[in-house]
């Protein structure tokens, strides 16, 4: 299995909302990463996970909630988002920190 | 902190011919250096990576990059264009910040491919 798999791959969740996004992985990868990318633009990190522990959090606000239950999965827990939060959510893994990722193919998350 | 400069926004190039996407980075050290490829509403594909070694490397789809550390550069060729290769393309570097590895990306090449 070479791939990272998110789910869902839609969502639309109003302002009030609670949602999680899910993504697996089982290539046994020990890094893990969130990103946030808007319609032509880069992709923006959120977070990253190694061994399972939150390594890096790049200051997003508190609405977002990564969680990590196992070396496989990573969630992302959204609550009271706001309309600018609506972008292509992707999640990637790398058996590294220093090595090539394998993204997924995204959650495109519209808040309304 | 590292940055990537990938100057183009757009490259417009016709079905059959030869591409170059280019790509800059700044860095204390040398960095890992990747391609990426994205097709609309995907995920984003690894094309092609450098760690150390031989500068010039080989990836998927028929695309190789050099990486000139003179220039501080790392960019994307292609012998011959074809139509589904008309996509995003981001070139990213992952240096080593504070103990952690950082991953930065370029603001990205859309590649226009007539026919």
């Amino acid at each position: 299995d070479t791939e990272v798999t998110q789910t869902p791959k839609h969502l639309v969740m109003g302002m009030t909302n609670k949602k999680s996004l899910k993504c697996e992985q089982h290539m046994g990868h020990r890094a893990m990463y969130w990103y946030k990318q808007k319609a032509k633009k880069p992709p923006e990190l959120m977070f990253v996970y190694s061994y399972e522990k939150l390594s890096i959090n790049e200051s997003v606000p508190s609405r977002f909630s990564p969680e990590c239950p196992n070396s496989s999965l990573l969630n992302l827990h959204l609550h009271a988002l706001q309309p600018e939060d609506s972008a292509l959510y992707l999640c990637a893994s790398s058996q590294a920190v220093q090595g090539s990722y394998t993204f997924g193919s995204g959650t495109r998350l519209t808040v309304v | 902190a590292q940055s990537v400069t990938q100057p183009d926004i757009h490259i417009t190039v016709s079905e059959g011919a030869s591409l170059e996407l280019r790509c800059n980075y700044s860095y204390g050290a040398t960095p890992y250096l990747f391609w990426y490829v994205q097709s609309p509403g995907q995920g984003l594909q690894l094309l092609l990576k450098y760690f150390s070694g031989d500068t010039l490397v080989q990836g998927i789809k028929g695309f190789e990059a050099e990486f000139k550390r003179s220039q501080s550069s790392f960019n994307l060729r292609k012998p011959s264009v074809h139509w589904s290769d008309a996509a995003e393309y981001f070139c990213a570097v992952v240096a080593a910040s504070g103990g952690s590895y950082i991953p930065t990306f370029g603001r990205g090449t859309s590649l226009i491919v007539h026919p």
